[in-house]
């Protein structure tokens, strides 16, 4: 089973800096099944990247993704006050999937 | 547009039965591109992915090596919906469980999660 490593755990930022999230597999992975979901208080995690740096619709494009192999990244350029959430990177390498732990991105 | 409505009791005993259940609206349960997910979030395990189901000529079944002694996933092609069937639960299946469509085993859509408690 792959285990997603997210770095850092908390990430602290001002609105229009740029975010810089890492997510490292333990072994080497499919960028096609790479994928990012944002998540806010008291709601259900929303998808953002897949296949490493496809936007998902509705997502602003000052959200990127890049990487391969073990070491995958999430950028969002300028941040806007409601991008201050947890973000999780998934995997999946048939039949399972994983998360990462998560990384909390804070004002 | 793609919505999941998930529904099922809040609380639970030790050693029974957790029965959730997640309705689909704007797409079939028999879909041959999509997967129907279960997913907990709790504070010690954070995201975990439990297991799907999805119809390729039959139906299959994917489950996580944790629970896979003691779950079930099952499609209801009548109501259009998939639940989720866990056995003998314990304090440590507290959490908040979440349905999910995936396409090529991205989770495209989300219910809006139901917070399960065990306790005695």
């Amino acid at each position: 089973e792959v285990v997603l490593t997210q770095s850092p755990g908390t990430l602290s930022l001002s609105p229009g800096e740029r975010a810089t999230l890492s997510c490292r597999a333990s072994q080497s992975i499919s960028g096609s099944y790479l994928a990012w979901y944002q998540q806010k208080v008291g709601q259900a995690p929303r998808l953002l990247i897949y296949g490493t740096s496809t936007r998902a619709t509705g997502i602003p494009d000052r959200f990127s993704g890049s990487g391969s192999g073990t070491d995958f990244t999430l950028t969002i350029s300028r941040l806007e006050p409601e991008d201050f959430a947890v973000y999780y990177c998934q995997n999946h390498i048939y039949p399972l999937t994983t998360f990462g732990q998560g990384t909390r991105l804070e004002i | 547009q793609i919505l999941l409505q998930q529904s099922g009791p809040g609380l639970l005993k030790p050693s029974q039965t957790l029965s959730v259940t997640c309705a689909i609206s704007g797409d079939s349960v028999s879909s041959n591109i999509a997967a129907w997910n279960w997913i907990r979030q709790s504070p010690s395990r954070g995201l975990e992915w439990l297991g799907r189901t999805f119809y390729r000529s039959k139906w299959r079944y994917d489950y996580a090596i944790s629970v896979q002694s003691r779950i079930s996933i099952n499609a209801d092609t009548s109501q259009n919906q998939f639940s989720l069937q866990l056995n003998s639960v314990t304090s440590e299946d507290t959490a908040i469980y979440y349905c999910a469509r995936d396409v090529s085993a991205t989770l495209f859509e989300w219910g809006q999660g139901a917070l399960v408690i065990v306790s005695s």
